[in-house]
């Protein structure tokens, strides 16, 4: 079973500048989400996808973050303008949201650095 | 308030020795447990998960937790470290009846030689 896919790995901008970051979740999970982990500290969650309807993005900045789910499989994440305190690593996970378990599922992440 | 509290964010072992990660919970209803390991510039790695079956889980790596109700804890132990075992580990818990995933601040495991 193929795991979580996300890309790039590393992304390196300017401050001001946009970013994009790509996840593909494990296939058949309905549930997306959607982490930032600044280093030394656990993940904190930006967003929660329950197929392609957003279930909980109570701590995503929206004045400059956005995410999406449009056919409720892969999922898309920007930063538009990034700030330095933006750098972190950026995960996706996924669970199969059927309510039978609820393990994440993650995949290996994109480390942005904004200089 | 619901919570989860990893006691030490830094432990360090000999290769060998055991190996013991604290995990401590708050909630009023049964919980879903996790423990999580992140190995340097990787993302999360379920270890293992307790989810109301027996209080004894053991998961990958030879690591094992067990659940205690009136502790309200979920330690995480292996017997014999390895160098290989150097990583963050985190603890996870779902609380509430919104199925929320509460993470612990992590405890980074060194083991020396």
């Amino acid at each position: 079973e193929a795991g979580v896919a996300q890309s790039p790995r590393y992304k390196i901008i300017e401050k001001r500048q946009s970013v994009a970051f790509w996840c593909n979740p494990i296939s058949g999970h309905a549930t997306l989400y959607w982490y930032q982990q600044i280093l030394g500290q656990g993940p904190k969650l930006l967003i929660q996808f329950q197929n392609n309807g957003v279930v909980d993005d109570s701590q995503l900045p929206k004045d400059r973050f956005s995410a999406e789910r449009l056919k409720g499989v892969d999922s898309t994440l920007k930063i538009q303008p990034a700030k330095l305190e933006d750098s972190a690593v950026y995960l996706c996970a996924s669970s199969i949201g059927d309510g039978s378990s609820y393990e994440q599922y993650f995949g290996p992440g994109t480390r942005l650095t904004v200089t | 308030a619901q919570s989860v509290t990893q006691l030490g964010s830094h432990v360090s072992v000999s290769e060998g020795a055991l190996v013991l990660l604290r995990c401590n919970y708050s909630s009023s209803v049964p919980p879903y447990l996790f423990w999580y390991v992140q190995y340097p510039n990787q993302g999360l790695q379920l270890l293992l998960k307790y989810t109301s079956a027996a209080t004894l889980v053991k998961g990958i790596n030879g690591f094992e937790a067990e659940f205690k109700k009136s502790e309200t804890s979920f330690h995480l132990t292996k017997p014999s470290a390895h160098m290989s075992d150097a990583a963050e580990y985190f603890c996870a818990v779902i609380l509430g009846n919104n199925r929320k995933l509460i993470w612990g601040l992590g405890t980074s495991l060194a083991v020396n030689p």
